[in-house]
């Protein structure tokens, strides 16, 4: 049971390029979601997707963008990188029912120049 | 005023003590509170979940909750030097997902 995967796991690029991180996950849970994490700064949420088909602005959206492919996969696209958006993504996915967890994956540290 | 509000540490405490981990929250309408582990370049663990006032024990750990204060926390009783982390406190408050503190780093010495 392999829980939530990310690739890649680390990713340099220069400024302008684009790139699409991958996630998906085996739980069969309808939400999936991916934060940033800065440090001193805790995770960001970025988008989420409560189910297959939909996806949400989350506290810091812009640069990004998201596509629920099905229901066991969630992507994050940066069509123009910059170096603020330099960190470490992790996706993350949950029943969505009250107190569920977040399962989060092993992040993607990610760098651009 | 953040809406998840940790100190950022670190704490340290000698082997074989209790840590005592702090969190306040902002939105009085949060219903689940997390507490989250996370070593240094390894993704967030869930430690416990607690939405009841009041304490909740499970094994040498036990989160408390004071919704009237808004304030969560968790206590780790024996600590061990592999308790030595970033502990993250998150609050579901209905709206759309967990919203995370910038967590607490912890130092067991041995």
């Amino acid at each position: 049971n392999a829980g939530v995967t990310q690739t890649p796991k680390f990713q340099v690029l220069k400024t302008g390029q684009s790139m699409t991180l991958q996630c998906a996950q085996d739980m069969n849970h309808n939400s999936m979601y991916w934060y940033r994490q800065d440090p001193g700064m805790g995770l960001r949420l970025i988008y989420y997707s409560a189910s297959e088909g939909t996806t949400d602005k989350g506290e810091v959206p812009n640069g990004y963008n998201v596509s629920r492919l099905n229901k066991r996969e969630f992507s994050l696209r940066l069509e123009s990188a910059a170096p603020s958006q330099t960190s470490v993504y992790f996706c993350a996915s949950s029943e969505a029912s009250e107190e569920s967890p977040l399962h989060f994956g092993n992040g993607t540290r990610l760098t651009v120049t | 005023q953040k809406e998840v509000e940790q100190n950022s540490g670190p704490l340290s405490v000698p082997e074989g003590a209790i840590a005592s981990l702090n969190c306040t929250y902002s939105d009085r309408g949060s219903q689940s509170f997390f507490w989250y582990r996370q070593y240094s370049g390894k993704s967030p663990e869930l430690i416990m979940f607690i939405y009841s006032n009041g304490d909740k024990e499970d094994g040498r750990f036990t989160a408390q909750l004071n919704k009237a204060s808004q304030y969560v926390s968790l206590l780790i009783r024996d600590s061990q030097p592999s308790d030595s982390a970033t502990y993250l406190c998150a609050v579901d408050t209905g709206r759309r997902a967990l919203t995370f503190g910038s967590g607490t780093r912890l130092q067991v010495q041995p």
